[in-house]
């Protein structure tokens, strides 16, 4: 069966930090992977997203950048953290095709202070 | 391009009453649909989805959900609450092959 992990699952962070946050699928192959952030009380907002190694498309510009560096492993990650950054950051994959659940994974919450 | 309102960013039921959170999606082309459920610090987890196999879907936890194209919706309902289901609720609708997410739902559930 299909997993997913993320981690850390809590990350305190001072503004102007680096942040790496990893997720990685299990028992699946090429699947689409995708971060999400939620800030309280926003809902559920894309950041990236990337069918294939190598291949990311950005949703939002800011200051984040996403690698996909192997087909089950997607790194989101930033260079100076900003207060906005904190959030609630959560890694999904699903197959290509139409009809596909997406399965998220259980979520790192990062407060930057 | 498909998309998904949800309407009420928060419900309040009593337990064992009617749980109906609503959803209407816009789409040109028949449409993917699911529901997902968020209990908090936690990853979405998939309640049911629709995929034009049948109108009325039946899910996990005895939730259901009904696909209506004349009115556009696919609102999600149970006929008696229980304090678990205490979450937060999204509506989601494929579009152009990735999944577009509704502002969501906060279900409270008052003893």
């Amino acid at each position: 069966s299909q997993t997913i992990h993320q981690w850390p699952a809590t990350l305190v962070q001072p503004v102007g930090s680096p942040l790496s946050l990893e997720c990685t699928v299990e028992g699946t192959s090429n699947p689409n992977l995708y971060w999400y952030r939620q800030a309280a009380g926003r809902g559920l907002q894309l950041l990236f997203y990337s069918v294939g190694i190598g291949q990311i498309s950005s949703e939002v510009p800011q200051n984040l950048s996403a690698s996909r560096p192997q087909d089950r492993q997607f790194i989101l990650s930033s260079k100076k953290l900003l207060l906005s950054d904190s959030g609630f950051y959560l890694c999904a994959w699903r197959l290509g095709f139409q009809a596909d659940t997406q399965y998220f994974g259980p979520g790192t919450r990062l407060t930057v202070l | 391009a498909q998309s998904v309102t949800q309407l009420g960013s928060h419900v309040s039921v009593s337990e064992g009453a009617l749980v109906l959170l609503r959803c209407n999606y816009s789409s040109s082309v028949p449409p993917y649909l699911f529901w997902y459920v968020q209990y908090p610090n936690q990853g979405l987890q998939l309640l049911l989805k629709y995929t034009s196999a049948a109108t009325l879907v039946k899910g996990i936890n005895g939730f259901e959900a009904e696909f209506k194209k004349s009115e556009t919706s696919f609102h999600l309902t149970k006929p008696s609450a229980h304090m678990s289901d205490a979450a937060e609720y999204f509506c989601a609708v494929i579009n152009r092959g990735d999944m577009r997410f509704g502002a969501g739902t906060r279900l409270t559930v008052k003893p």
